[in-house]
């Protein structure tokens, strides 16, 4: 199946710093790609569709002030959680989708612990 | 409003038996449904998908079956293998490839 790679798989910040994560689809072009968070105990949760040269669509709650979604190529989706707060702490994943294929592919997850 | 339940959070399981998850959703616009495994720390893989179309797909040792009428959807395991535990999430989607809603997820644990 497709590749999805996700960077790094785990990182911690101060609290009001700034994190990026980078969501990378290695052997295949993705037009979408999808960001989810997964608190603790609970389901993926989506936060927004990536769409390729365009503004990233941000699922009601998300605050995409917040969480700057960049899709600047068919192969790359970056996330930065901005002013980071310990509430952030989550695990996030992203996946990407390649024309015509209904399964989505998933990278690998980032673990952001916020201290 | 949850679209996507997964009721039973936890399964336990003796090797070579089957493993039996369930799955119900409310969104009767969804026109594929996916079972996904996940490990710990790790991001979910693909297991098998089925078309609104469609009642039962099998592949392998899985078989996902759909009921319609009841919007439910099922997923066997069959032998059952303690590489099997894991989480599982089921998820739904519509005309918008990859978008998905995932139910909670069940832990499934396949016991030697």
């Amino acid at each position: 199946g497709a590749v999805v790679s996700q960077h790094p798989s785990w990182v911690i910040c101060k609290s009001g710093t700034s994190v990026k994560i980078e969501c990378r689809s290695l052997d295949f072009q993705a037009t979408t790609m999808f960001w989810y968070r997964q608190f603790p105990k609970q389901s993926l949760m989506l936060m927004a569709t990536s769409n390729e040269g365009s503004k990233a669509t941000y699922e009601q709650g998300v605050e995409k002030d917040k969480f700057l979604i960049n899709h600047a190529s068919l192969t790359l989706s970056t996330l930065t959680v901005t002013s980071a707060h310990p509430e952030d702490s989550s695990f996030y994943i992203c996946s990407a989708t390649v024309y015509a294929y209904t399964e989505a592919f998933f990278g690998q997850g980032t673990r952001l612990t916020v201290v | 409003d949850q679209q996507v339940k997964q009721n039973s959070p936890s399964l336990s399981v003796q090797e070579g038996r089957i493993s039996i998850l369930n799955c119900d959703y409310t969104n009767s616009m969804f026109d594929y449904f996916l079972w996904y495994k996940k490990y710990p720390a790790e991001g979910p893989t693909f297991l098998i998908s089925i078309s609104s179309i469609k009642d039962k797909n099998e592949d392998g040792r899985f078989t996902v079956f759909l009921n319609k009428s009841a919007k439910h959807l099922s997923l066997h395991i069959v032998p059952s293998q303690p590489g099997d535990s894991a989480v599982y999430f089921c998820g739904g989607g519509g005309t918008s490839y990859g978008k998905l809603t995932f139910g909670q997820g069940t832990i499934l644990t396949v016991h030697p």
